[in-house]
Formats: structure tokens, C-alpha cells, sequence
């Protein structure tokens, strides 16, 4: 069964401080990894995507890793901000019927001033 | 939100009551999907659509019915026989096919509470 796990559920920053967030998956055959930063009470917004061969990729204060071989990725935010604030939801597509998507739980974030 | 609308934002059902969800893309997208999403679960798809006239049952379609008469459009009914039907509503709409970059674009979403 596809699956992907997130960790923490949960954290707490200061403001300026950096963080990393986890994602495990078991999708296969594997196609992309996207993480996507959703605001409360929204919709999710792509932050990045990274295929097989990709095993870094950065969007500003935002940077994602991809280990294909152990099926992670890290999300990693540099310098947080208040705006930060928000959940960051792994998403993992699978290679066949059309990329079903196959999404985590998500990190809940709150950056404190 | 990448020119996808969703209405109503809040929507309140009282129990026995069939309630739709408007979802309009003019991003000119071949395939339109919704999820549900509870708190601390990742997001569930419902129903999708690959073209118009076409629609297929996702992983939780029991409860819900869908249509699919317009490329625009994907209204999403929530039926009295969707047993826990509170829930945050999202529509998504992307490219249809094989493509390894097809981004699925989220609409801002609809929370129905049922009373």
C-alpha cells in the first residue's frame, strides 16, 4: 500500500531560526515528491518538485531533498519568518494511473516571534 | 489560488440535507479532482475527472456524486447518505496525462458542518 509519513506532527520556532521537516514514503513505481505549504483555511500551494534524478531543489528559504534510494525527503526552512507559519504537506506521485498523488498528514508549523 | 474558485468558503448542513459544492477552473485543465481532508490526515480523493462527461469514483466516493458537464466545472454533492460528511473541501485541476511535472492546483476550499 502507498503510503507517506510525516514527522513531526508538530513544531514551534522562534522567529530567525531554521528548521527540517521529515517525509518517509513506500509509493511505487515513483514518479515526483512535491511539498506544499498550506495556510490555515486554504488551499495547499506548491512549494517544490523533485523527480528520480533530482536530489536537491530550492525555492527560496526553502530547500528539498530527495534520497530515492531510502525513500525520504526533508524540507528544510532557513531563517523562519511569521509568515512561515502554516502546515507543509509531502506529496508523492506514483508512476500509473495518470500520477495518483499520495499525500502525508503534514507538519503543522508556528513560528513565534 | 492559481484560477480555480470554490464557493461557498463556509457551508452549514442540517442532517438529511444534500448540499453541492461549486468548483470552477479557467485554467483551460483537462482534469479536475476533489479531496476531503480531516485534521492530522493527509488529503482523501473523492471523486475525478479526466474529460468532460467522464468522472471516477477516488478512494472514498461512498456518500458523494459528482458531474462533469463542462470543462470548467466540477460540482461535488454531498449526499445524507455520507455518514461524517464535516470535512475542509478541496478542488484541485491539472494537466491529464503521463507527464512527471502534471501540478494539481488547489482551489482555496469549502468547510461544511453539518449541524
Amino acid at each position: 500500500k502507498n503510503q507517506v509519513e510525516q514527522s513531526p506532527q508538530s513544531l514551534i520556532i522562534l522567529e530567525g531560526k531554521n528548521c527540517t521537516l521529515q517525509c518517509n514514503y513506500t509509493v511505487s513505481p515513483f514518479s515526483n515528491l512535491r511539498w506544499y505549504k498550506q495556510d490555515t483555511g486554504r488551499g495547499p500551494v506548491s512549494l517544490t518538485i523533485m523527480t528520480f534524478s533530482e536530489n536537491t531543489k530550492s525555492n527560496g528559504r526553502y530547500t528539498a531533498t530527495l534520497d530515492a534510494d531510502t525513500k525520504q525527503s526533508s524540507l528544510h526552512i532557513t531563517a523562519s519568518q511569521l509568515s512561515d507559519s502554516a502546515s507543509y504537506i509531502c506529496v508523492v506521485s506514483a508512476a500509473a494511473a495518470g500520477n495518483k498523488l499520495t499525500f502525508g498528514g503534514g507538519t503543522r508549523v508556528l513560528v513565534k516571534p | 489560488d492559481g484560477g480555480i474558485t470554490q464557493s461557498p468558503k463556509y457551508l452549514f448542513r442540517k442532517e438529511g440535507q444534500n448540499v453541492t459544492l461549486s468548483c470552477e477552473q479557467n485554467l483551460n485543465h483537462d482534469a479536475m479532482y476533489w479531496y476531503r481532508q480531516d485534521p492530522g490526515q493527509g488529503l482523501r480523493l473523492i471523486y475525478y475527472s479526466q474529460i468532460v462527461n467522464d468522472f471516477q469514483k477516488g478512494d472514498i466516493a461512498e456518500g458523494y456524486s459528482v458531474s462533469r458537464e463542462k470543462k470548467e466545472s466540477f460540482p461535488l454533492t454531498v449526499t445524507s447518505a455520507q455518514k461524517n460528511p464535516t470535512a475542509f473541501y478541496l478542488c484541485a485541476s491539472s494537466i491529464w496525462g503521463r507527464g512527471t511535472r502534471n501540478e494539481q492546483f488547489f482551489g482555496p476550499g469549502t468547510r461544511l458542518t453539518v449541524l
